[in-house]
């Protein structure tokens, strides 16, 4: 296993445009995450999925977003009518709970850098 | 509301010891972390620290944790020129799950032969 994978590595977009990405986790791992991380700031959490199910949305993630994880391996993130607002690096991260409830490190892919012209 | 701040850069030489500050306002934070970014890399966890412990220690690196203070810190001795990185700390308040961390902008560490 190589890691997280996140396609594409960078998109460039038109304003208006829908885009998704696509994250594979770590092969084992039941838990994925979304972040977004913009220029200058550190990550801001999007959306956490436990297997299939998706268990907690941040209030950044407007209805103009949305992530799925149908079968519980990788997860799309689609965003509807992009804005140049949008233009940020969007991080998938993966872990287990098996090792129980504490210190369950997550590990990051190396991210989508998206920009809306 | 949920806020962590960090002072924006660090420059230091090699060889000497780095010491990255970090303020949470969470009471409730059960976990803290630092994190490693390189450029064009993704978010490398180097250590975290429950909140029942004041100290840790791993190889090079010492975490410190006032919790009445709401410090944290990382303290990186012998510092290498590959320490050169954004450093970020977090915090959690959903047990260990690292379901959704707050994280602060991040400490560059600048590290000059």
């Amino acid at each position: 296993d190589t890691g997280v994978s996140q396609n594409p590595r960078h998109k460039i977009t038109k304003r208006g445009q829908n885009v998704t990405f696509r994250c594979d986790p770590i092969s084992e791992h039941n838990r994925l995450y979304w972040y977004r991380q913009t220029l200058g700031q550190g990550p801001e959490f999007l959306t956490y999925f436990q297997n299939e199910a998706q268990l907690e949305k941040s209030r950044l993630l407007s209805d103009r977003f949305s992530a799925e994880r149908p079968k519980g391996s990788f997860s799309t993130l689609e965003i509807q009518r992009t804005e140049q607002g949008d233009s940020a690096m969007y991080l998938c991260a993966s872990s287990s709970s098996d090792r129980g409830s504490w210190g369950t490190e997550a590990f990051f892919g190396q991210g989508t850098r998206l920009t809306v012209v | 509301g949920e806020d962590v701040e960090q002072s924006l850069f660090l420059s230091v030489r090699e060889g000497d010891s780095s010491v990255i500050n970090c303020t949470y306002t969470d009471s409730s934070s059960t976990y803290l972390y630092w994190y490693k970014q390189e450029p064009g890399a993704g978010l490398q966890l180097l250590t975290y620290i429950f909140s029942n412990m004041d100290m840790k220690q791993d190889q090079r690196l010492t975490v410190l944790l006032n919790k009445k203070d709401k410090h944290l810190s990382l303290r990186i001795a012998d510092t290498q020129t590959g320490d050169s990185a954004i450093y970020f700390c977090a915090e959690s308040t959903h047990g260990g799950s690292q379901g959704n961390l707050i994280f602060g902008k991040g400490t560059k560490l600048s590290v000059k032969p």
